[in-house]
């Protein structure tokens, strides 16, 4: 089976855009979680969705969105883009229960 | 969230050797305890998980030790290989649909050949 893929694996941005990061799991997979991955703050959950419903969400500001489709493909959206969001994006799958995690290699940002 | 302490952020060993990474939890309502190895580049990769009511548990070269009343847990690595160079990362959770994982800082492993 084909890994966690994530698109783009880079991204450049400014300060007050948006993002929109991708994720693709693995097939069957229907749980997929987002993290945000920084020197400073560490591996911090960001939200899981399962079945195109959110159904854990951490401490990040609203700013912070995402969504899941029928095919269970998800995206992230970052909105007024901050220099503190600048981190490595992580997606992780599940095929069911969300703690059987795999990862994908990560959307690297940088806001400048 | 509440804090996972990991302990030590570095650790450099010879071949062969033995390095111990151990990590402390608060919440007594965890009961899932993963580990992961992440290498440069990639996403962390799930190594070995386990729940309080075992006190170890051991994939391969990989053992976790668990203490309970201690409220710690412990990554060995036996025969470790320059191949093991790479951060590792504890995490406690409650299994189940209210998945909420919180990592620890990561320790820096270093094996010289």
């Amino acid at each position: 089976k084909a890994g966690v893929t994530q698109t783009p694996r880079y991204l450049i941005k400014t300060r007050g855009q948006q993002v929109t990061l991708s994720c693709s799991p693995i097939s069957g997979h229907r749980s997929v979680s987002w993290y945000q991955q920084t020197p400073g703050q560490g591996l911090q959950f960001l939200f899981e969705y399962f079945s195109e419903t959110q159904r854990n969400k951490g401490n990040f500001p609203g700013r912070f969105s995402g969504r899941q489709f029928s095919n269970s493909r998800s995206e992230m959206n970052v909105s007024t883009l901050e220099l503190g969001d600048s981190a490595l994006y992580l997606c992780a799958s599940s095929p069911r229960r969300a703690e059987t995690q795999y990862f994908g290699p990560g959307t690297r940002l940088l806001v400048l | 969230q509440q804090q996972v302490k990991q302990s030590p952020q570095s650790l450099i060993v010879q071949k062969g050797g033995i390095p111990i990474i151990n990590c402390a939890y608060e919440n007594t309502a965890f009961d899932y305890f993963p580990w992961y190895q992440q290498f440069p580049g990639k996403g962390p990769a799930l190594l070995i998980a386990i729940r309080p009511d075992v006190s170890e548990k051991k994939e391969g070269r990989f053992t976790i030790s668990f203490n309970k009343s201690a409220k710690q847990f412990s990554l060995h690595i036996m025969d470790s290989q320059p191949g093991d160079s790479a951060t590792y990362f504890c995490a406690q959770g409650v299994a189940g649909g209210s998945y909420i994982p919180t990592f620890g800082r990561g320790t820096s492993l270093i094996v010289h050949p």
